[in-house]
């Protein structure tokens, strides 16, 4: 299983861009690189995946290096509703979240 | 649409006696989900379940059963609750195709005293 790492905790200020880098070197070929979004008290929540390059929906985007060892979630503006915990997960689409571990994630507070 | 409904939302135990988590799902997916989340912690896989009528064990499987009873429903079971088993319990569907997203229940939190 691929493991991943990321900042345990990051602070910022309302309207600005948020980056969380998450690093997986030991990723597989067909593995996705997934981030999930938790509130207090909820479920995780989707929020993009990719595999390589750029990929962007109407929340975050994700940027892949070419190596893959790494991706960063990009969250325009924030606002104190994005204070969460954010999960960087690597794992085979294909096999389902079974080959996929939760790590700690790191955990957005939102400063007005 | 409900998506992954869980219950009880909430549950005290004292140590030794049995319950039942119940789990469904509304969006047809066949593979489902059962995680525990301890304070401050990530999520953790207890079992999981590819299709209808099959089980495989996660990452913490001791003192927990499961029955994926139909498509829809899977429920987890602490026969003999202990204290180590205090956590919040998450049921998750999960759908595959253009990307494989999961989607979870709002969970139990489960108190063994």
């Amino acid at each position: 299983l691929a493991k991943t790492t990321q900042p345990i905790s990051m602070d910022s200020y309302e309207g600005q861009e948020v980056n969380i880098t998450c690093s997986h070197n030991n990723i597989a070929t067909n593995d996705y690189i997934t981030w999930y979004q938790q509130f207090p008290s909820q479920g995780p929540r989707f929020i993009i995946q990719g595999y390589k390059t750029k990929v962007t929906n109407e929340v975050a985007s994700l940027f892949i290096p070419a190596d893959r060892k790494s991706s960063t979630l990009s969250l325009p503006r924030v606002s104190l509703s994005d204070t969460a915990v954010y999960y960087c997960l690597v794992g085979d689409g294909g096999e389902g979240y079974q080959k996929v571990t939760f790590g700690t994630g790191t955990k957005l507070q939102v400063i007005p | 649409n409900a998506g992954v409904t869980q219950t009880p939302k909430f549950q005290v135990l004292k140590t030794g006696q049995s319950m039942t988590l119940q789990c469904a799902q509304d969006m047809n997916h066949n593979s489902m989900y059962w995680y525990r989340q301890d304070p401050g912690m990530g999520l953790r896989l207890i079992y999981y379940s590819a299709s209808e009528g099959t089980t495989d064990k996660g990452e913490v499987p001791n003192g927990y059963n499961v029955s994926r009873l139909n498509k829809r429903e899977f429920s987890l079971r602490l026969e003999s609750a202990a204290p180590s088993q205090t956590s919040v319990y998450f049921c998750a569907s999960e759908r595959t195709g253009e990307s494989t997203e999961a989607f979870f229940g709002q969970g139990t939190r489960l108190t063994v005293v």
